[in-house]
């Protein structure tokens, strides 16, 4: 079936760095989405993506979809310590009713 | 407004015992889906349903059941558990694909089974 790949799959940075993560898939998808799960929470959506190379942001965060279709990208400016958490990637498949979750990139900010 | 609603938030159960894990959401949501979560294996969809009364089976339905009989509950019920079973449970609700707000999560079920 089809697969979420994201990587790095964790990251130790010191706060105001920048963070830079991906996801790929063996097939293309139409939907991208990225979420954040912070300790003990639901994910929560962060951005959205409907388009091939469409570039999106949200405050410090930008995601991008890939123009293969096949990988799509989170960057997140200048961290600061409450953006620690997990960010899944997810995305539809050929179904559309069907949303699969990347494995998570943890992000971990050291003060 | 609640959003998304899981009960209960903690469960032990011992293998072989079944439970029901009730999800509810007050956003007139056409869909619902349950994912279970399991260390490095992101979140996997387990089953899901695209309006009241029907319900469709995702990446790792066995050993799983559910129920969609109101439109803003969603039941998943386990009939007899396993240690495999062992997981965080997570409901989401969405009003359609394609919209920008995406899936709401409610805060998930932290299940045991010893």
């Amino acid at each position: 079936g089809q697969q979420l790949n994201q990587s790095p799959q964790s990251m130790f940075i010191q706060e105001g760095e920048d963070v830079s993560m991906n996801c790929t898939s063996s097939s293309i998808f139409n939907t991208w989405l990225w979420y954040k799960q912070e300790p003990g929470e639901g994910p929560v959506l962060l951005i959205a993506l409907y388009k091939a190379g469409e570039l999106t942001s949200n405050g410090r965060l930008t995601a991008q979809f890939g123009i293969t279709r096949k990988d799509s990208f989170l960057n997140i400016s200048a961290s600061i310590p409450s953006d620690v958490g997990i960010y899944f990637c997810a995305g539809p498949t050929s179904g559309t009713y069907k949303y699969i979750f990347g494995t998570g990139t943890r992000l971990k900010v050291l003060a | 407004n609640a959003g998304v609603t899981q009960t209960p938030k903690f469960r032990v159960l011992k293998t072989g015992q079944s439970m029901t894990l009730l999800c509810a959401q007050d956003m007139n949501h056409e869909y619902m889906y349950w994912y279970r979560q399991d260390p490095g294996m992101g979140l996997r969809l387990i089953h899901y349903s695209v309006g009241e009364g029907t319900t469709a089976k995702g990446e790792v339905p066995d050993g799983y059941n559910v129920s969609r009989l109101k439109k803003q509950n969603f039941l998943l019920g386990l009939e007899s558990a396993a240690p495999s079973q062992t997981s965080v449970y997570f409901c989401a609700s969405r009003q359609r694909p394609g919209g920008r707000e995406g899936a709401f999560f409610g805060q998930g079920t932290r299940l045991t089974v010893v």
